[in-house]
């Protein structure tokens, strides 16, 4: 199975809630990142941790990581309609330039 | 900001062609990615590049091969093409040293019929 595992797969909001979407892990990692894909384009970088930090914020980004449970999280706060998008967690692994993708959480905002 | 760009957005091709997808990146990146993404499945590893001329497996390498004769360009070839390499081909670029962050062109669609 994929080393980053998201939950939910898919998730719909109304605008101006807050979305929360998790990524799971199974080694040990270098970082952990955020990427946002839009409908049908390639993937944009939203955010990266460092496994010695367990919070980063970007704007109305927070990210968390708990390396003990190997989990992260990514919460969008006051969300808007251009939040639609799909978001995939990628770890970073030691001594390797690979990246490993999870198959991502589906976020719908609605108007 | 980084730019990378993919030769074609949607190709449609018949089973046994080639098949050659372009990428080019404006940021002097020694290192580039080829993914296929499949729904389901998330990003899968095709190839990846350190440097011109050189080249690294990843997870799924059967069926594909590819080359870096340019720093600013990686091409991803499919030598006969088969229904089953119908996807949404990715590339990226990263400035060398550890899995810090990619940059992603807007992928190109593949039908092959």
């Amino acid at each position: 199975s994929q080393q980053g595992e998201e939950d939910p797969q898919a998730l719909s909001i109304q605008e101006g809630e807050n979305a929360t979407m998790n990524c799971s892990y199974k080694t040990s990692i270098n970082n952990l990142q955020w990427y946002r894909q839009n409908s049908g384009r390639g993937l944009v970088h939203l955010i990266l941790i460092r496994s010695n930090e367990r919070e980063k914020h970007s704007g109305r980004l927070r990210v968390t990581l708990d390396t003990s449970k190997k989990s992260s999280s990514l919460l969008i706060t006051a969300s808007r309609a251009a939040d639609t998008a799909s978001y995939f967690c990628a770890t970073g692994l030691y001594n390797t330039d690979k990246l490993i993708f999870g198959t991502g959480t589906r976020l719908q905002v609605f108007p | 900001d980084v730019k990378v760009t993919q030769s074609s957005r949607y190709l449609v091709k018949r089973t046994g062609e080639k098949v050659f997808l372009e990428c080019v990146q404006d940021m002097d990146h020694e290192n580039m990615f080829w993914y296929r993404q499949d729904p389901g499945l998330g990003l899968r590893l095709i190839y990846f590049s350190y440097d011109v001329k050189m080249k690294e497996k990843g997870d799924i390498p059967e069926g594909y091969s590819v080359s870096r004769e340019k720093k600013e360009r990686f091409s991803l070839i499919l030598e006969s093409t088969s229904t089953n390499q119908t996807s949404m081909y990715l590339c990226a670029s990263r400035l060398a040293g550890g899995s810090e962050t990619q940059y992603f062109g807007p992928g190109t669609r593949l039908l092959v019929l």
